[in-house]
């Protein structure tokens, strides 16, 4: 299993404003995730990050809006750029990982999230 | 898309049997997975599917048919801490799809 932390927990920002996300992660793995669970919502993938190369956005997101870094293997951040209050969101990072306990598939490790209202 | 579906909202009482269905889209299919969620925390592991049959943990058992591109969680003797949402995940080649979640209520 992996252990995730995120910074900051929540936080209120204003619209136009930016806001920089961290997550560390507990062991080094090779792909870090960013997904986006709008109110009521479920998970929306914002884009994968590896280390050592661009990240990989999924549609309807780009690097403008969200760039993202990592930096290395156990370290990612995610950038909100130019927050409007429809990025009023909560951002969680995640990362694949053996499932343990004698299983033998990956599932995937979420962060406690970063709860972002933007007025 | 993959198009994976669940109910949006059920209600159930305390000690009974709920079902939480989940259709997906067949091509590509690699595996599914079935997460827990309270409010305001992260989603945590529940259950694994990869091969046709249940699955059971406990409370919780899951269920998969791949040929009809369908899965159910069955929780039984419902608590008042089993009040979740509840997601099906279906990995698509290496990626991971989350359904819309399953808001679960249960009364006492």
């Amino acid at each position: 299993s992996a252990v995730i932390s995120q910074k900051p927990s929540r936080d209120i920002c204003q619209r136009g404003t930016s806001l920089t996300i961290q997550c560390q992660v507990d062991s080094q793995v090779t792909m870090m995730f960013w997904y986006r669970q709008q109110p009521g919502q479920s998970l929306t993938l914002i884009a994968t990050a590896n280390q050592g190369s661009e990240a990989t956005y999924e549609s309807g997101f780009v690097i403008d809006k969200f760039p993202i870094s990592r930096p290395n293997l156990t370290f990612s951040t995610l950038t909100v750029s130019n927050m409007s209050p429809e990025d009023s969101s909560i951002y969680l990072c995640s990362v694949e990982g053996l499932a343990g306990g004698g299983r033998s598939y990956n599932e995937q490790f979420f962060g406690p999230g970063t709860r972002l209202t933007v007025l | 898309g993959q198009n994976i579906d669940q109910p949006t909202e059920m209600t159930a009482t305390e000690g009974a049997i709920v079902q939480i269905n989940c259709t997906y889209q067949t091509s590509g299919f690699n595996g599914l997975f079935w997460y827990q969620q309270h409010a305001g925390e992260a989603p945590t592991f529940l259950s694994y599917n990869v091969l046709d049959g249940l699955e059971e943990k406990g409370r919780f058992s899951s269920f998969l048919s791949r040929s009809k591109g369908y899965s159910y969680l069955l929780l039984k003797e419902l608590q008042m801490k089993d009040s979740a949402s509840y997601l099906c995940a279906v990995i698509y080649g290496q990626n991971f799809v989350f359904g819309p979640g399953t808001r679960l209520s249960v009364l006492p």
